[in-house]
């Protein structure tokens, strides 16, 4: 089955401590986003990759970081610098440019959920 | 500054009820406009989208109301299930150099009671 696999679900993280969140599609899709996602504030975008080795900031970058070694992989930092990280964490992916009709549809992965005590 | 602005916040109904979830734009450069449904613990998943050249776009009992010169479309659920309690979101959809760019309303939070 093609899709987005996303973990840890549930991660709990000390204050000062960077997490990794992993994202992975076998979709073949060339782009891939990082979401957030707070009750009320629906989905601010974090940071997004339209091809490998390459990414770009989205409106709440500050705190984050990203890498792009692979097609498949784009896996999300939390650094000790951002101030409030407990939230849960969307990776979605599209078909990227140049590909059949791109209308931008993302497809989500299940979240991860991340709690700093 | 807030382009895509989602209402109500959250929505009740009885079951066999019509839910209606508004929307409304301000850049007339959005070409696509998708709604999201998410249920709780899960990511969203694509329900139904339009394009700005139709006004009404029907897909089994969920329907999106599309009007251009107001930029405003919304979202008629008719016969609500107890199973289409979930968070709704509208997004609009513009190029934005080779790529897409969504942007999501804050969500709608429906729960139909049996």
């Amino acid at each position: 089955d093609g899709g987005i696999t996303q973990s840890p679900k549930y991660l709990f993280r000390k204050e000062g401590q960077n997490v990794t969140l992993s994202c992975e599609q076998n979709l073949n899709h060339d782009a891939m986003y990082w979401y957030r996602q707070d009750p009320g504030q629906g989905l601010r975008l974090i940071y997004y990759s339209q091809i490998v080795n390459d990414f770009q900031k989205g409106d709440i970058a500050e705190g984050y970081s990203v890498s792009r070694e692979k097609k498949e992989s784009f896996p999300l930092t939390v650094t000790s610098a951002q101030k409030n990280p407990t939230a849960f964490y969307l990776c979605a992916s599209s078909i990227g440019k140049g590909r059949g009709r791109n209308t931008g549809e993302l497809f989500f992965g299940e979240g991860s959920r991340l709690t700093v005590l | 500054q807030q382009q895509v602005k989602q209402s109500p916040q959250s929505l009740i109904v009885q079951k066999g009820g019509i839910s209606i979830i508004n929307c409304a734009y301000e850049n007339t450069a959005f070409d696509y406009f998708p709604w999201y449904q998410q249920f709780p613990g899960k990511g969203p998943a694509l329900l139904i989208a339009i394009r700005p050249d139709v006004s009404e776009k029907k897909e089994g009992r969920f329907t999106i109301s599309f009007n251009k010169s107001a930029k405003q479309f919304s979202l008629h659920i008719m016969d609500s299930q107890p199973g289409d309690s979930a968070t709704y979101f509208c997004a609009a959809s513009m190029k934005s150099g080779s790529n897409y760019k969504l942007t999501f309303g804050k969500g709608t939070l429906l729960t139909v009671n049996p």
